[in-house]
Order: structure tokens, then C-alpha cells, then sequence
């Protein structure tokens, strides 16, 4: 069975800082890994998707990487920004059972101006 | 393009009615999840359709239950409704199921049972 864990589960940081979220997962069989936004009450917004035979993907001020032999994604935010202040959650799509998709309970960034 | 829409954004519920979400899918995607978002138990799944057939369920009980119909849309039911049920009810759209595939998110219903 898929375990997806975030550390850490919250995190402070002045504006201007660069930081890293973490994702582990057990299962190292997964099509993809996906980073995803979440702002208070609101959907989820999706931000990097990661196959499993890729390393790394960028967009803007974020990096995401993969290492499935170890089970990590890291997601790197440069400059944080007050606007970044949200839950980040990741999610391992598994090529066995069926596709299904598990979900880290996210890592809460707080970004103070 | 779209997004994934769902309705209505808001419900409040009393204890042992029952309740029908909606969620339009991406045009063009034929999967759709359903997830409950809880502060204590986190996003857990409770079922995914693909061409109007369950594919997989998660652990909820019986009175959960969704379809999904010949235009991809989808409906989540839930019955003799609970004070536990209250939660953030997402679905997610995906252009196939079993497969490589990106999620897309709706922005969610809201359910308060009191």
C-alpha cells in the first residue's frame, strides 16, 4: 500500500527566503508525481507534474525533483513571496492499483512580509 | 479551456437528510475523482469513474455512492447524512483512468451537516 508523507507539516519563513518542501513515498512503482497548491477552503491547483522517468521540473520560481529509487520529491521555491503563503500538497500516481492516486496531508507555508 | 466545475459550492445540510454533488470534468476528460478533505483525516478518496464505470472505491461506507453519465459528468450522493460527513468535497477530472495522467481540481463543495 502507497504511503505519501510531507515534512515538515508547517513552516515559517521571512519574504525573500529559499526553501524546500519534502515529499517521501514507500512504493517506488508510480507513473508520475504531482505538486499541488492549495489555498484556504479553496480546490487544489496543480503546479509540477513529475513522470517517473524524469528528474526534475521547472516553472517559474519553483523546482520540483524526483528521486523514485530512494521514494523522494523535493520542492524548491525561490524568493518566497507573502502570495506563496498556502498548503502544499504532493501525490503519487501508482501503476498498481489501478492508477489510483494517494496524497501526502500537505505542509502549510506561512511567508511573512 | 474550462476548468472543473463543481456545484453547488456551498450546502448546508441537516442530520439524516441526503445530499447530491455535481462536478463537470475538463471537456474531454473522462475520469473523475471524488476525495473528502477533512482538517483531521486529510484528502482520502472515495471513488473514481471512467466511462461511466467505477474503477476504484476507497473506505467510506455504503452511503457513499456517485455515478457518472454518458457526458462524463459526475454525481456523488450521500445519504442519512452525518455530523462527520461535514468536509471540503473535491473532485478531480483527468483525461483517462489506469494510466499516465495529469489531475485537474474543481474548486470544491462544502458541506456543513448540523
Amino acid at each position: 500500500k502507497q504511503e505519501v508523507t510531507q515534512i515538515p507539516a508547517a513552516l515559517s519563513v521571512p519574504e525573500g527566503e529559499n526553501l524546500v518542501l519534502n515529499c517521501s513515498f514507500t512504493d517506488s512503482a508510480i507513473y508520475n508525481l504531482q505538486w499541488f497548491r492549495q489555498d484556504p477552503g479553496k480546490g487544489l491547483t496543480s503546479l509540477l507534474l513529475i513522470q517517473s522517468s524524469q528528474r526534475e521540473q521547472t516553472s517559474g520560481r519553483l523546482n520540483a525533483s524526483l528521486d523514485k529509487s530512494s521514494g523522494r520529491s523535493t520542492l524548491y521555491i525561490a524568493a518566497s513571496q507573502p502570495g506563496d503563503s498556502a498548503t502544499y500538497l504532493c501525490a503519487v500516481q501508482s501503476r498498481t492499483n489501478a492508477g489510483k492516486s494517494t496524497f501526502g496531508d500537505g505542509t502549510t507555508l506561512t511567508v511573512k512580509p | 479551456k474550462a476548468g472543473v466545475t463543481q456545484t453547488p459550492r456551498y450546502l448546508i445540510k441537516t442530520r439524516g437528510q441526503q445530499v447530491t454533488l455535481s462536478c463537470s470534468p475538463i471537456s474531454g476528460h473522462r475520469s473523475v475523482s471524488w476525495y473528502q478533505q477533512t482538517p483531521g483525516q486529510g484528502l482520502q478518496f472515495l471513488f473514481e469513474y471512467f466511462s461511466e464505470t467505477q474503477r476504484n472505491k476507497g473506505n467510506f461506507p455504503g452511503r457513499f455512492s456517485g455515478r457518472q453519465f454518458s457526458n462524463s459528468r459526475s454525481e456523488m450522493n450521500v445519504s442519512t447524512l452525518e455530523l462527520g460527513d461535514s468536509a471540503l468535497y473535491l473532485c478531480a477530472s483527468s483525461l483517462g483512468a489506469g494510466m499516465n495522467t495529469e489531475a485537474f481540481f474543481g474548486q470544491g463543495t462544502r458541506l456543513t451537516v448540523v
